[in-house]
C-alpha cells in the first residue's frame, strides 16, 4: 500500500472559505514533506514544503502542518479562491534515497463562486 | 517549472510499436526523473538518473528503460508498448530544495 495517502478524494468548498487538506504517512524516517498543486492538463506545481524539524510552516496563504506524532501533515488554504481549484497531492522524501518521492494519490479540491 | 521541457506532448502509437519521450531541462539539475500518472495511483516514479550515464530504477521500471548521455536531456524508451503503458508521463528535476515538473506527455496506445 502507499506510505503516504490522503484522507479525502474531493474536497468542495465555497469561495472565500478556508481550506484543509489531510495527508497520513508511515515512515518516521522522512525528513521532508512538499504539498504539489496540479491543475488540469499541466504538470504539479511546488506549493510548500516542510522539514520534520518543523511543525509548521506559512507561505502566501497556505500554511502547512507537521504532526510527526500521529504522521500527520495538512495544507491550509486561507481565502480560497476559484483559481485555487485543482488537484493536491502531498509528497514524502525518506533521507539517503536519490531525493526519490513517493506522492500521495491527491485530493481534488472545487472552489464554488 | 526550472526550464523543463517535454516532447511530443502528446502521441498515439499501436501496440508492439517502440516510443520514446525526450525531457530537455536547462538548469543544469544532476538528478532527472520519470513518472506516470494514472487514475487511482497518482505519480509513480520508472526510472530516475543522478548523473550523466547514471540511472536506476523505480518502482514501475517493467517495460521502461531510459538513457542520459548530456545533462540536460533525459529519454524514456518503452521498447515495445503495451495498451497498460497509455498513461500521462511526466519528467522531473531536482532543484536545490525541491523537484520541479515539466508539463508532461500524454501517451495513448491503441
Amino acid at each position: 500500500g502507499e506510505s503516504v495517502g490522503l484522507h479525502l478524494p474531493t474536497l468542495s468548498v465555497q469561495e472565500g472559505d478556508n481550506s484543509i487538506i489531510n495527508c497520513a504517512y508511515s515512515n518516521s524516517a522522512s525528513d521532508y514533506f512538499i504539498w504539489y498543486k496540479q491543475e488540469s492538463g499541466k504538470g504539479p506545481q511546488f506549493i510548500i514544503d516542510i522539514r520534520s524539524n518543523m511543525d509548521k510552516r506559512q507561505g502566501q496563504r497556505v500554511t502547512v502542518l507537521l504532526n510527526k506524532t500521529v504522521k500527520h501533515l495538512s495544507l491550509q488554504i486561507a481565502a480560497t479562491q476559484p483559481g485555487d481549484s485543482a488537484v493536491y497531492f502531498c509528497a514524502e522524501l525518506r533521507g539517503g534515497s536519490n531525493y526519490k518521492l513517493t506522492f500521495g494519490k491527491g485530493t481534488l479540491l472545487t472552489v464554488n463562486p | 517549472d526550472a526550464g523543463i521541457t517535454q516532447s511530443p506532448r502528446h502521441k498515439v502509437t499501436e501496440t508492439g510499436t517502440p516510443v520514446t519521450l525526450r525531457c530537455h531541462q536547462t538548469e543544469n539539475h544532476r538528478y532527472m526523473y520519470w513518472y506516470r500518472q494514472d487514475p487511482g495511483h497518482g505519480l509513480r516514479l520508472i526510472h530516475y538518473s543522478y548523473g550523466v550515464k547514471d540511472t536506476d530504477k523505480g518502482e514501475v521500471s517493467d517495460g521502461y528503460s531510459v538513457s542520459r548521455s548530456k545533462t540536460e536531456d533525459f529519454l524514456l524508451t518503452l521498447e515495445s508498448a503495451t495498451s497498460s503503458q497509455t498513461s500521462v508521463y511526466f519528467c522531473a528535476t531536482q532543484g536545490e530544495e525541491t523537484q520541479y515538473f515539466g508539463p508532461g506527455t500524454r501517451l495513448l496506445v491503441l
